[in-house]
This record gives C-alpha cells, structure tokens and sequence, in this order.
C-alpha cells in the first residue's frame, strides 16, 4: 500500500512564475490537507479539502495561492507569481475520514521543497 | 495564535540516557496530542498518541505523559539511540477541527 506520494520533491521557480505541487493521498484516503514548512519553523495548516470540496482554507494566503482535489487524479496547490518569501518545504497529509470524526492521525508525503530564485 | 508551544528548539542527549521533549498548549478543548518523529528530507511521521481522558501512554521506548491542569505534555524516550536524531513535533486537535496544530519543534541529537 503506497504511501502519501508528492511530486516533484524539488522545484526551483524564479520570481514571477508559477509553482504546481502535487499530492496523491494513500489508496483510499480521501481527505488531503497541505501544510508548510518556512526555514526554522514549524508545520503550519495552509487546507483541508474533500474530493472536489475546500472545507478549510484557513491558513492560506489571500492571493495567489489555491488548492484543488479533483475527483479523479491528485490534489493540486498551485501558487501564482511566487516570491522568493514562498521557499518553503511543503508537505501534504491524508487521512481516511476527516479528524472531526474520528481519525487520530494524519499520514504525510515526503514534501516538495520549493526555491524561489 | 500559536497554541502548540515547544519552547526548546533543541536537546542534546547522550546515548542510552532518557531523552525528555516538552510540549505546552492552550486551548482546554483540545482532546488528542500526537507526536511526530521527522528525519531531514523526508515527511513527518507517527509516533506516538494521547487521549485528553488519559494522562500516559507507553509505546516501548516512547512514553507520552499529559498534566492536563498544567496544560503540558511530555514526551520520554529512554534509552534514547542514534536513530532517534531527528525533529520531534507535538502536534494537537479538538473533535471540532478539521487538522492537526503542530508546534515548533525540537531537534534532537544523540551523541555515542
């Protein structure tokens, strides 16, 4: 049973253009959740989505930031126009029903570090 | 608003001595703490877990203690191995919350 599966594991942007992070949960988990990672610092909740829902965009940035999980294929956290402020480890978390109702503990993908030159 | 607080940014500890992680939060309604283990390079992973109904739980070397009138909890990990060098995050829920909060961090080094 793979795991939480993130891709690529490293993108290098340059200012201005767009980063596409990539996460497929673990085979039947269908609750995603993206967390970030800033140098020194801890894991911060960026979203929590549904298959084909946002039911948590709390900690995510007003603008140029969005988050998508489709019904088919994988969730997808997109930044517009990034900025060198965006470099960051970002880390996406599966779980098979949602925190609220039950589940303990959430499964994380290796992450994508991005470095925005 | 930070309710997850790990206020040690790193531990060193020697091998086979008992390593000592400390954890405050704030927010009373909070009904599960959890530690994850991260190596560098790689996702956070389980370790460990307690209901806010209990006040220890032991999972061969690792042992999580919760003071629920001190808000604080304590992770122990003894006897402490070079393969538990990594960053130990404490992390925390209500039954209202969709995610996890995570604290900061500490690094830990066992040193031979």
């Amino acid at each position: 049973n793979a795991g939480v599966m993130q891709n690529p594991r490293h993108l290098v942007r340059r200012r201005g253009q767009e980063a596409r992070l990539r996460c497929s949960p673990m085979k039947g988990h269908s609750h995603v959740y993206w967390y970030r990672q800033l140098p020194e610092e801890g894991l911060k909740f960026m979203v929590y989505l549904q298959k084909e829902n946002i039911i948590d965009e709390s900690g995510m940035p007003k603008e140029r930031f969005s988050a998508e999980f489709p019904k088919e294929g994988p969730s997808i956290l997109r930044i517009q126009q990034v900025v060198r402020g965006d470099s960051a480890a970002y880390f996406c978390a599966s779980s098979p029903i949602p925190l609220r109702q039950g589940a303990i503990q959430l499964f994380f993908g290796s992450g994508t570090q991005l470095s925005v030159l | 608003d930070q309710q997850v607080k790990q206020n040690s940014p790193s531990l060193s500890v020697q091998e086979g001595r008992i390593s000592i992680l400390n954890c405050d939060y704030t927010n009373s309604m909070f009904d599960y703490f959890l530690w994850y283990k991260k190596y560098p390079a790689e996702g956070p992973t389980f370790l460990i877990s307690i209901s806010s109904i209990k006040d220890k739980n032991e999972d061969g070397r690792f042992t999580v203690f919760l003071n629920k009138s001190a808000k604080h909890l304590s992770l122990h990990i003894v006897p402490s191995q070079p393969g538990d060098s990594a960053v130990y995050f404490c992390a925390a829920k209500t039954d209202s919350w969709g995610k996890l909060q995570f604290g900061a961090g500490t690094q830990v080094v066992v040193t031979p």
